[in-house]
C-alpha cells in the first residue's frame, strides 16, 4: 500500500519559519494537500494542490511540492498554529492515505 | 452555510454494526464526493473511502473491503457509512469530509461521531 511519511514533530519559536515535510513516491505526479487539526476539533484544509490556499486561511501559510517531497511551510509561526498537520495524497491505484502527522510546537 | 452535520455517538458490542449519517446543507448534495476519515484516540486520521453522491458510485480503502459500505439519500442530502463486523479496533471518531470541487481534497468536514466498540 502506498505510504506518505512525515517527521513525527517540529518545533519553532514563535516568528520563526516552520517546515514541514511530507515525501511519497507518487508526488511527483499527484497533488499534496495539508490539514492542520487542533486538539478535539476536525481537520482544516489549509494547503490543496500543492500550492493553493483555501480562502480564510493566513498568507503566512504556503506549500510546495518537489520530486517525491512536499513542504508546508509557516512563515512567521505563530502561537496559535501549533497543532498536528497532516499530508494526503493519492496514487495512481486509487489508495489515498494520509501522513502520520507532525505535532508543531511554537514555543 | 455549508455544512455537514453527523448523527450521534454510538457504543456497539463486537460483531456487530454500525451506520453513521451525514447530512449536508448549504450546497447541492450531488455535485461534490463524500468521503470518510476515522481517528482513534491519539491516532492519525484514516482515510476509508470516498461516495460519489450523484451517482453512488464508490472507492473503499483496501483495508475496509468487504466491511464498509457507503450509501446516500439525495432526497434528504444525506451520505451514510456502515462498518460490519466490529471490534475494540473500530473505536474512533468517524468523520465525513466533502471532496472540494474537481479535486482530492477535503474542505468541509463534520463534526466527528465517536464509535465505541466494546463488550
Amino acid at each position: 500500500s502506498y505510504e506518505l511519511t512525515q517527521p513525527p514533530s517540529v518545533s519553532v519559536s514563535p516568528g520563526q519559519t516552520a517546515r514541514i515535510t511530507c515525501s511519497g513516491d507518487a508526488l511527483p505526479k499527484k497533488y499534496a494537500y495539508w490539514y492542520q487539526q487542533k486538539s478535539g476539533q476536525a481537520p482544516v484544509l489549509v494547503i490543496y494542490e500543492d500550492s493553493k490556499r483555501p480562502s480564510g486561511i493566513p498568507e503566512r501559510f504556503s506549500g510546495s511540492s518537489s520530486g517525491t517531497m512536499a513542504t508546508l511551510t509557516i512563515s512567521g509561526a505563530q502561537v496559535e498554529d501549533e497543532a498536528d498537520y497532516y499530508c494526503y495524497s493519492t496514487d495512481s491505484s486509487g489508495n489515498r492515505p494520509f501522513g502520520g502527522g507532525t505535532k508543531l510546537t511554537v514555543l | 452555510q455549508v455544512q455537514l452535520v453527523q448523527s450521534g455517538a454510538e457504543v456497539k458490542k463486537p460483531g456487530a454494526s454500525v451506520k453513521v449519517s451525514c447530512k449536508a446543507s448549504g450546497y447541492t448534495f450531488t455535485s461534490y464526493d463524500i468521503n470518510w476519515v476515522r481517528q482513534a484516540t491519539g491516532q492519525g486520521l484514516e482515510w476509508m473511502g470516498w461516495m460519489n453522491p450523484n451517482s453512488g458510485n464508490t472507492g473503499y480503502a483496501q483495508k475496509f473491503q468487504g466491511r464498509v459500505t457507503m450509501t446516500r439519500n439525495t432526497s434528504i442530502s444525506t451520505a451514510y457509512m456502515e462498518l460490519s463486523s466490529l471490534r475494540s479496533e473500530d473505536t474512533a471518531v468517524y468523520y465525513c469530509a466533502r471532496a472540494c470541487y474537481g479535486c482530492y481534497g477535503m474542505d468541509v468536514w463534520g463534526q466527528g461521531t465517536t464509535v465505541t466498540v466494546s463488550s
